[in-house]
C-alpha cells in the first residue's frame, strides 16, 4: 500500500530560527500533497495544497512567507517554518495519494515545540 | 464538501462491537464517505470508504443508508488498541481534492 514517510517526527527549536519538515511519498508519485496542522485537543486544519511544480496554494488565514512550501519532485515536499515563534508549535502532518480511487495516506505527523 | 456531524465520544466494552454514527445529510452524488482515525500524536490512518453500497476491509465495516444521509462504522470487536478518534469524511474522489477533517468522535474502549 501507499506509504507517506514525514521527517522528522519531533523537533525543538529556538524562537526566530527556521525549521524545515519532509514529506515522501515511498512508493508512488504524488502530484498533489497537503499538509494539515493540529492544536492540542484540536481536529486538523488544512493549511496549503503542495502541487508538484508549481507554487502552492495556501489556506485563508496561512502566512505563505512564514510556511514556505516546496514540491520539486513527484515524491517529495517540504514545509519550512520560518522565523519560528512559541505559537507556531504544533503537530504538523501532511498526506498524499496515489492515483485516484486510492484514499489518501497520511504521514506520522512532526511535533514541532518553539522554546 | 459537505459537513459531516458526529458525536464528540463514544465508550465501548472490549471485545464488543463499536458503532460509530455519522451524518452528511448534504452529501452530493459525487461524494464518497471515508472513515479515518487518529491514535494521539500519530497521523490519521485510513479505515475505510464507500459511495452508495456497504463496504466490509479486515478492519471494519461502513453501512450507508439508501438515501446516503448518514453512515455508520461497525468495529466488530473493539480492543483497546482501538482507542482513537474517529473521523467521518464526506469528499469527491478526484485527484488533488482535499480532506476536510471535522471534531470527530473520540471512541474509548473500556476493559
Amino acid at each position: 500500500g501507499a506509504v507517506v514517510s514525514q521527517h522528522p517526527s519531533r523537533v525543538i527549536c529556538k524562537s526566530g530560527t527556521s525549521v524545515k519538515i519532509e514529506c515522501r511519498s515511498l512508493d508512488f508519485q504524488a502530484t498533489t500533497m497537503f499538509w494539515y496542522r493540529q492544536f492540542p485537543k484540536q481536529s486538523l486544519m488544512l493549511m496549503a495544497t503542495s502541487n508538484e511544480g508549481s507554487k502552492a496554494t495556501y489556506e485563508q488565514g496561512v502566512e505563505k512567507d512564514k510556511f514556505l512550501i516546496n514540491h520539486a519532485s513527484l515524491t517529495l515536499s517540504t514545509l519550512t517554518v520560518t522565523s519560528a515563534h512559541p505559537e507556531d508549535s504544533s503537530f504538523y502532518i501532511c498526506s498524499a495519494s496515489m492515483e485516484i480511487p486510492t484514499p489518501y495516506t497520511f504521514g506520522s505527523g512532526t511535533r514541532l515545540t518553539v522554546v | 464538501d459537505a459537513k459531516t456531524t458526529q458525536p464528540p465520544s463514544m465508550d465501548c466494552a472490549e471485545g464488543r462491537a463499536a458503532n460509530l454514527p455519522c451524518n452528511h445529510s448534504t452529501i452530493s452524488g459525487n461524494e464518497y464517505v471515508y472513515w479515518y482515525r487518529q491514535i494521539h500524536s500519530q497521523g490519521p490512518q485510513y479505515i475505510i470508504h464507500g459511495l452508495k453500497n456497504n463496504e466490509t476491509n479486515e478492519m471494519a465495516s461502513l453501512i450507508i443508508t439508501e438515501d446516503r444521509k448518514s453512515s455508520t462504522l461497525i468495529l466488530p470487536h473493539a480492543t483497546l488498541r482501538d482507542t482513537a478518534v474517529y473521523y467521518c469524511i464526506v469528499a469527491r474522489n478526484n485527484a488533488g481534492n482535499m480532506l476536510t477533517f471535522g471534531g470527530g468522535t473520540r471512541l474509548m474502549v473500556k476493559p
